[in-house]
C-alpha cells in the first residue's frame, strides 16, 4: 500500500507560466510534508517543507498547499524556469518517526524555453 | 544547507564480489544515517536506518546479510554489498538527520552500482 501517492509521473509547462505538482497521501498520522528535487544521477535536494498544522508555505517561487481534509498537497512554481527541469518527490512524514520520510515515486518536470 | 558525500559516485564489478559504498557528513555530525536505492523512474525506497554506535534497521525485504550496514562514526555511515549480483545493479542513495530545526534529511549524491 503506497502511502504517498504523485499520481502524474510527468508534467511538461511553458517557461513563465505556473508549474503545479500534485501529491496525495492516505496516512492521517503524517503531520510533516516535504517536496524534494532530483537531478539525474544526484541525490535529492530539499526545496521545501509544511507543518500540518499550517495550510500554506511560501519560499520565493515555490510554494506549498496543504490540504489536510483531503489529505492532498501541491506544490506550486511560479514563474517556471528551464532550470527548474528535474524530478520532484513528495514526501511525509509523521513526528513519532522524525526523519524517517515515506517518498511518492516522482514527478518529472519539463519545463521548454 | 549540510553538506553528504558519497564515495564512489559510480562502480562496477563483477558477480560475485563486494561493494562497499561510503556515506560522509561533511560538516555536521548525523547520529542517524538512511540507505535508499532507487529503481528506475521510482520513488527512493528505504532500506536500512542507520544509526551511530548501534545496529542497523532494516525494513521489510531487505535482507540484512547482504546488504551490511555500519555506522561507525557521527560522520560515516557505509553500506557494503555482499556477494553482488546483476540484480543488485541499482542507483543508491544515502542520506544523514541534520538533527536541527525540522531534522531535515540531507542527501548524499548517489552511488550508481553496476554488477556484470
Amino acid at each position: 500500500d503506497q502511502q504517498v501517492k504523485q499520481n502524474s509521473p510527468s508534467l511538461s509547462v511553458q517557461e513563465g507560466r505556473i508549474s503545479i505538482l500534485n501529491c496525495d497521501y492516505t496516512n492521517s498520522m503524517f503531520d510533516y510534508f516535504l517536496w524534494y528535487k532530483k537531478y539525474p544521477a544526484e541525490g535529492p535536494t530539499f526545496l521545501i517543507s509544511i507543518s500540518s498544522i499550517k495550510d500554506k508555505n511560501e519560499d520565493g517561487r515555490f510554494t506549498v498547499f496543504l490540504n489536510k481534509s483531503a489529505k492532498h498537497l501541491s506544490l506550486h512554481i511560479v514563474p517556471s524556469q528551464p532550470g527548474d527541469s528535474a524530478v520532484y518527490f513528495c514526501a511525509a512524514r509523521t513526528n513519532t518517526n522524525a526523519g524517517k520520510s515515506t517518498f511518492g515515486d516522482g514527478t518529472t518536470l519539463t519545463v521548454k524555453p | 544547507g549540510a553538506v553528504v558525500s558519497q564515495h564512489p559516485s559510480r562502480v562496477i564489478c563483477k558477480s560475485g564480489t563486494s561493494v562497499k559504498i561510503e556515506c560522509r557528513s561533511l560538516d555536521f555530525q548525523a547520529t542517524t544515517m538512511f540507505w535508499y536505492r532507487q529503481f528506475p523512474k521510482k520513488s527512493l525506497m528505504l532500506m536500512a536506518t542507520s544509526n551511530e554506535g548501534s545496529k542497523a534497521t532494516y525494513e521489510q525485504g531487505v535482507e540484512k546479510d547482504k546488504f551490511l550496514i555500519n555506522h561507525a562514526s557521527l560522520t560515516l555511515s557505509t553500506l557494503t554489498v555482499t556477494s553482488a549480483h546483476p540484480e543488485d545493479s541499482s542507483f543508491y542513495i544515502c542520506s544523514a538527520l541534520s538533527g536541527s530545526g525540522h531534522n531535515e534529511q540531507f542527501f548524499g549524491p548517489g552511488t550508481r552500482l553496476t554488477v556484470l
